[in-house]
Parts: structure tokens; sequence; C-alpha cells
């Protein structure tokens, strides 16, 4: 089956760097998105991996292991308005995204 | 980069109404998603709209529900139809264009009364 785990929420200090994780299983591979998502509103994209690596993208890394399954979102230099939902979502062979259910980072002062 | 337009943004609705959701690309793309988002829960596909032939469902969507219309390479839309509460969501069109990166509309945010 297709599945993508990633944990339910986290916390992190402002100024800090988080490491959100995410694994997938899908039929077929075309890339792994990391998008963020505020409350209310719709997800906004990120950052967007198809090869091994790492990709980084102003205070914002995304890594991408296609042999583990596996990809972090890097936050650096913490803001408060980083506080969100952030979405992993892997493109299976069909070019459908199958997402998971979103990490919830509350950043604290 | 494509730029998806969506409207309405918002809606409150009578129940068993229906309420048509358009999504408009300024750009030609093959395929458009359907996404719903309830209160607190990540995206879930409602179906995938092609050009020239029926919109494909997923398991708990059926098309007397949620009617699609796919008249051309930059348009389409989602009709929520009989609404209950139940319904009341987040409406998202998202366009994956075979480029790297999936764009959305702004959602629509239903409210059914």
């Amino acid at each position: 089956g297709q599945n993508i785990d990633q944990p339910t929420e986290m916390t992190a200090t402002e100024g800090a760097i988080v490491q959100i994780n995410c694994t997938y299983q899908t039929s077929g591979f075309n890339g792994l998105f990391w998008y963020q998502q505020h409350a209310g509103e719709a997800p906004t994209f990120l950052s967007y991996n198809v090869l091994d690596g790492l990709e980084e993208k102003g205070r914002f890394s995304s890594f991408l292991s296609r042999s583990k399954g596996y990809s972090y979102l890097l936050l650096k230099e913490l803001q408060m308005k980083d506080s969100a939902s952030y979405l992993c979502a892997s493109m299976d062979s069909n070019y459908q995204l199958i997402w998971g259910a979103g990490t919830k980072l509350i950043i604290k002062p | 980069s494509a730029v998806i337009s969506q409207k309405p943004s918002r809606d409150i609705c009578q129940r068993g109404t229906s309420l048509t959701i358009q999504c408009q690309v300024d750009s030609q793309v093959t395929m458009m998603f359907w996404y719903r988002q309830q209160p607190g829960q990540s995206l879930t596909l409602i179906a995938t709209a092609n050009q020239g032939s029926e919109a494909t469902y997923e398991s708990g969507f059926v098309i007397d529900k949620f009617p699609i219309s796919r008249p051309n390479l930059t348009f389409s839309t989602l009709t929520v139809s009989n609404m209950s509460p139940e319904d009341s969501s987040i409406y998202l069109c998202s366009d994956v264009s075979l480029s790297e990166e999936a764009f959305f509309g702004q959602g629509t945010r239903l409210t059914v009364v």
C-alpha cells in the first residue's frame, strides 16, 4: 500500500533549528514535496526533491534518500511565523500526490 | 509557474443546496486534482479531472455527490451537491502539470448550515 508517515506535532524555540522527518512508501516515485500550511489557508509549496541529497533554499532545506524512502525538512533560525503545519507528499507513478497527515510545528518564544 | 485562480474563496450555504467551485489555470495542464480538507485533517483527494474524459473518483466519493467538469485544459469545476453540515470543509484544486511544483488554488472554505 501507499503510506506517508510524519510526526503529528513538534515544538521548537524561536531562533533554533528543527528537523521534520517523513518516510514514504508509494507505487513508483516521481518526487517528494514539502508544503507549509497556516491554519485556514491553502498549502504553499516549499520544496521538491527527486534526486538524493540536500536542497537548500534560504532558511529551509530539504533532504531525500530514495533508497531509504526518507526525507526531512530542516528549518533554521526559527521565527514565530513558522508556526504552521508542514505537509510531506510523495508523487507516485501516476503523478498523484500521496499526502502525509502533516506535522504541526509550534514555535515558542 | 502555473497560477490557479479558484472561486469562491468562501461561502455559507444552506443544507440541501449545491455549490459549484471554479478553478482557472493560466496555462494548459493535463490533469487537475480536487481535494477536500476537513477541519484538523490532511488533504483528501476527491477526484482527478482529465480533459475530454470523465473524472476518476477516489474511494468514498461519487459523481452524483461531486460532479466535475473539465471542458478544456485550463478550467475545471467541482460541484458539492445536496450539501449537509458534514460537507463543511476547505476544497482545493491543484495542478500537476509534469513540472516540479504542484500548485493550489486559494481554496474554498465552505460552511453548511
